[in-house]
């Protein structure tokens, strides 16, 4: 069974500017998790969605924000990039009932 | 305040020795404890996930204990491994149901030297 899938995996952004990151999740699973993690504050949630409905939602500013797609694919956006968005995203994909969380390899944005 | 605390932040060990790295908690109400492996540049990768009713959980080399009374967990290496050396990250999950509950520790980074 394929993994967790993230593209692109590296990204260099201008500041101002705005990047889409994508995520496919494992096939089966409906839960998909967004997570930055930066060397100073570990990894910290962003959303998750399960079934094309954000079901939590982390303390991050409006400029990120998300979406599920019916296949269970997710997109996360960031707007207006500042350089403190430099991080790598963590997606992770679970099955329904399940703990068990399987995470992609990352995308690592960088912005200048 | 739900906060998950690890120590050491870092640690070097000579290959084919044990190490110890522990996680403290305060997160309430208490579902699951989670320990990660997280390569450089990668995703974490599971290495155990522990119920209030676990005490111990192994995966090779790895034991993770739990101690759900004093909100404490270690995670034991045995024999360690070159590959061993990573970021080793506890979680704890708070009674919820969704990943939007995990509580993430800052890690322990461990070198393993030949």
């Amino acid at each position: 069974k394929a993994g967790v899938t993230q593209t692109p995996r590296y990204l260099i952004k201008t500041r101002g500017q705005q990047v889409t990151l994508s995520c496919s999740p494992i096939s089966g699973h409906r839960s998909v998790s967004w997570y930055q993690q930066t060397p100073g504050q570990g990894l910290q949630f962003l959303f998750e969605y399960f079934s094309e409905t954000q079901r939590n939602k982390g303390n991050f500013p409006g400029r990120f924000s998300g979406r599920q797609f019916s296949n269970s694919r997710s997109e996360m956006n960031v707007s207006t990039l500042e350089l403190g968005d430099s991080a790598l995203y963590l997606c992770a994909s679970s099955a329904p009932g399940q703990y068990e969380q399987y995470f992609g390899p990352g995308t690592r944005l960088t912005v200048t | 305040k739900n906060q998950v605390e690890q120590s050491p932040q870092s640690l070097i060990i000579l290959e084919g020795k044990n190490c110890t790295l522990q996680c403290n908690y305060t997160v309430s109400p208490f579902s699951n404890l989670r320990w990660y492996k997280q390569d450089t540049g990668r995703g974490p990768v599971s290495l155990t996930i522990m119920t209030f009713s676990e005490n111990t959980k192994s995966n090779g080399r790895y034991t993770a204990t739990l101690d759900a009374d004093t909100k404490q967990s270690s995670l034991h290496i045995t024999a360690s491994q070159l590959s061993d050396s990573a970021s080793y990250i506890c979680v704890v999950s708070a009674i919820g149901g969704s990943q939007g509950n995990l509580i993430f520790g800052k890690g322990t980074k461990l070198s393993v030297k030949p």
